[in-house]
């Protein structure tokens, strides 16, 4: 079965970073990418980026251009997401999503769709 | 960015009862639209991709249909399970868009 699990919640100070880590079992992990998507408390879901395991190409949203890294450790199955400079407004649930994309084509990421997903990891930036 | 619009943002429908989410995208997506639920508390579950695919495992009351700008999900017999939130997903290009999500209660 392919599961991808998250680490636990974190509570950070505003302008600090978090880095959530997402591990994957169950596939072969360079054969896939992986999408970051987000959920503010009682709000719809956000994509912030995907990044592919078998050559490290990432793609990020324009919101979060220059405040978000995403990486991968083939050697463990597992990608991460660091967010830098925390605000309130980040204060959100992380996801990780197996992307059916796992690589560009003509530089672009186009027909992915998300499957499965971590089960979350509550961030909380407060001061 | 390609904006997606669900109607209704909210639904009340019956055990048994036929339903149609709809979702419009701001410029043609061609069939790259997929489609999610989520439960309170709990991460979404894909549904439906490329417009009218059923993932594996997923009940066949569930189907998705539409191409270009207008798009459907349809649960033909509504059962207690589903009452949950479901989510559109535009892949056509990033930055991957949601819809705001339709919120399916008990009536």
């Amino acid at each position: 079965q392919v599961h991808l699990v998250q680490s636990g919640a974190e509570v950070k100070k505003p302008g600090a970073s978090v880095k959530v880590s997402c591990e994957a079992s169950g596939y072969t992990f360079t054969s896939y990418g992986i999408s970051w998507v987000r959920q503010a408390p009682g709000q719809g879901l956000e994509w912030m980026g995907w990044i592919s395991p078998y050559n490290g190409n990432t793609n990020y949203a324009q919101n979060f251009q220059g405040r978000v890294t995403m990486t991968t450790d083939t050697s463990t199955s597992t990608a991460y997401m660091e967010l830098r400079s925390l605000r309130s407004d980040d204060t959100a649930v992380y996801y990780c999503a197996r992307d059916s994309v796992w690589r560009l084509i003509a530089a672009a990421k186009t027909g992915g769709w998300f499957d499965p997903w971590g089960q979350g990891t509550l961030v909380t930036v407060s001061s | 960015d390609i904006q997606m619009t669900q109607s209704p943002s909210s639904l009340s429908a019956s055990v048994g009862d036929r339903v149609t989410i709809t979702c419009r995208a701001s410029q043609s997506i061609s069939s790259y639209l997929n489609w999610y639920q989520q439960k309170p508390g709990k991460a979404p579950k894909l549904l439906i991709y490329v417009a009218s695919s059923l993932q594996s495992g997923v009940p066949s009351r569930f189907s998705g249909s539409g191409s270009g700008t207008d798009f459907t999900l349809t649960i033909s017999s509504l059962q207690p399970e589903d009452f949950a939130t479901y989510y559109c997903q535009q892949s056509y290009s990033t930055p991957d868009t949601f819809g705001q999500g339709t919120k399916l209660e008990i009536k």
